[in-house]
């Protein structure tokens, strides 16, 4: 099955931590997302890749660093330097950057401070 | 001014009814234009996407844009419980891929 999966379901940070969370895709797609959604709230994009080995800030990168070594993998790393890091975190993918194209969401990765 | 504005919710209609949400958008240059349903502790699935001016129907729903007015909005007609969902409006923004989402109605359809 094509799609996108995310890991892992549920992550817990203690303060000070760092902590990766994983995105892959096989549907073969050049663009890849990451977002934050709060509750109750819309999402905001953290960072975006319209290409391997390349990579773009959106709107809250503070305290956050990816990576696009591999067409299929988008990993984010949220820092100690992210001062409020709890929230629903949403990989996402498109055949390409082209604003027309659709993002296809993975399953997320819910993340709680301790 | 928030770039996507979406009608405050939670909104509420009876089982069969026609559920309307709406979306404005701030830059007028926007060219695709997204609604995805999003069930509680689940991520985004899209309904419909549109690019052109006027309506595109698919089964039960049916997205309306108005470019001149910055306005989409998406019906649901013969609405079922099923459908009770947050539903995001996503705007691509002229400067490219970076989609820029509302803050999402919250629907319920009662029995």
């Amino acid at each position: 099955d094509g799609g996108i999966t995310q890991s892992p379901k549920y992550l817990f940070r203690k303060e000070g931590q760092n902590v990766t969370l994983s995105c892959e895709q096989n549907l073969n797609h050049d663009a890849m997302y990451w977002y934050r959604q709060d509750p109750g709230q819309g999402l905001r994009l953290i960072y975006y890749s319209q290409i391997v080995n390349d990579f773009q800030k959106g709107d809250i990168a503070e305290g956050y660093s990816v990576s696009r070594e591999k067409k299929e993998s988008f990993p984010l790393t949220v820092t100690s330097a992210q001062k409020n890091p709890t929230a629903f975190y949403l990989c996402a993918s498109s055949i390409s950057w082209v604003g027309t194209d659709t993002q296809y969401f993975g399953p997320g990765t819910r993340l709680t401070v301790l | 001014q928030k770039e996507v504005e979406q009608n405050s919710g939670p909104l509420s209609v009876p089982e069969g009814a026609i559920a309307s949400l709406n979306c404005t958008y701030s830059d007028r240059g926007s060219q695709s234009f997204f609604w995805y349903r999003q069930y509680s502790g689940k991520s985004p699935e899209l309904i419909m996407f549109i690019y052109s001016n006027g309506d595109k129907e698919d089964g039960r729903f049916t997205a309306q844009l108005n470019k001149a007015s910055q306005y989409v909005s998406l019906l649901i007609r013969d609405s079922q419980p099923s459908d009770s969902a947050t539903y995001l409006c996503a705007v691509n923004m002229i400067s490219g891929s970076r989609l820029t989402f509302g803050e999402g109605t919250q629907l319920t359809v009662n029995p």
